[in-house]
Parts: structure tokens; sequence; C-alpha cells
């Protein structure tokens, strides 16, 4: 079976705290996304790493590929309460028709 | 451009009866693909329509159906509708089946009662 695992499922935490969700697999991939969903809309594409080690940073979130290809992370520095929503990894695992596979998602709370 | 749009946003119906949802893709866009959301499971493929053909299939039962038409907006059909059929259910479209990046739309919630 292939399993893409997030953790933690759920966060709660301050605005102005850092917070980091993860995103693991005991396979290896070409490519890992990294989406946003906010309540009563689906997920927005925000960034696809590629390449092992990869480092990519958008406004105050920091994006890494593990340098094996197994795993990601999301780091938030400084959160808001605009951050709030459910973060979701995504993967194509080799034969599957590159059709994406999601993680089980880290709801994200930020009080303000 | 507009957005992926899906028709209707919100949907009450009772178990045994059917569904069919709609979804308008990004203009230019041929491929569109079909997911459920539920708290339990997370977000599953159901199928994938790449020019009125489907092209992949997820693991979900024969109650779950699918068409697009020539204009690349695709509807799903759900029969004999059961209590957990209650999701949201997502469509995204991208411009061919080689782009990684898919562009969701809102949604629709449907539930079954």
């Amino acid at each position: 079976t292939q399993l893409l695992e997030q953790s933690p499922q759920f966060l709660s935490i301050q605005e102005g705290e850092n917070l980091t969700v993860y995103c693991n697999s005991s396979s290896v991939f070409s490519s890992l996304q990294w989406y946003r969903q906010e309540p009563g809309e689906g997920p927005v594409l925000l960034v696809t790493v590629v390449t092992g080690g990869e480092v990519k940073k958008l406004k105050r979130l920091t994006f890494q590929f593990g340098d094996a290809r197994k795993d990601s992370s999301l780091h938030i520095t400084a959160a808001q309460p605009g951050d709030t929503g459910l973060y979701l990894c995504a993967v194509i695992f080799s034969g599957s028709a590159r059709q994406l596979t999601f993680g089980s998602g880290t709801q994200l709370t930020v009080l303000p | 451009k507009a957005g992926v749009t899906q028709t209707p946003r919100y949907l009450i119906k009772t178990r045994g009866q059917q569904v069919t949802l709609s979804c308008s893709p990004i203009s230019g866009h041929r491929s569109v693909s079909w997911y459920q959301q539920t708290p339990g499971q997370g977000l599953q493929f159901l199928f994938e329509y790449f020019s009125e053909t489907q092209r992949n299939k997820g693991n979900f039962p024969g109650r779950f159906s699918g068409r697009q038409f020539s204009n690349s907006r695709s509807e799903m059909n759900v029969s004999t509708l059961e209590l957990g059929d209650s999701a949201l259910y997502l469509c995204a479209s991208r411009s061919n089946t080689g782009q990684e990046t898919q562009y969701f739309g809102p949604g629709t919630r449907l539930l079954v009662l």
C-alpha cells in the first residue's frame, strides 16, 4: 500500500508562533506538491518541489524536499490568522497514470 | 481566465436517489479529474477524463460514473446513493494529462439523508 502520511493531523497555535508540518512516505517521488484548502473552497497549489534537498520559500512559508525525496516539510514563520486552513501534500506514485495521491492533511488554526 | 466552476455548490439527497454533478474546466484545459473528500478518507481520486474518454479510474464502485463532453465540460453521476456518499466532490482541470498542476474548483457539498 502506498501511503503518504502527514503530521500533525491538527495544529492550533497563537498568532506569531512558528510551526512545521511534515509529509512522509517510504516511497521515492519525482516531485511533491503542497496545497492549502480553505473552508468552502478547493485546494490551491502552493509549491512543487522536484529536487532532493530543494528548499523553496513563499513569503513566510518555507518548503523543503528531503534529500532522498521520500519526505517534505512545510515551515511557517510568524503564523497569521490568514494562514488557517487545511495543508495537503500530494505526490504522483509511479504507475499511477500521473494521478495525484494526497496525504491526509494538517488542519491548521491560527488564533489571533 | 475564469477558474474551474462546479454546480451545484450544495445538494441534499436521500438514500437510493441518484445525483449528477457538473464541472466546467478552465478554458483550454482538456483533462478533468474528480475527487471525493471526506473527513475520514481525505481526498480520493475518482476518475479522469481527457478528450471525452475516461483515462484513469480510482477504486470506487460502479455506482460512480462520469462523462465528458466535446467542450471539455464534465459530469459525474452517483446512483443509488448511500449515507457514506456524503462528501465534498471536487473537480480539477489541467491542460493535458502530462501536466502535474491541477486547478481545483470549489466543490459540490453533497449530503445524503
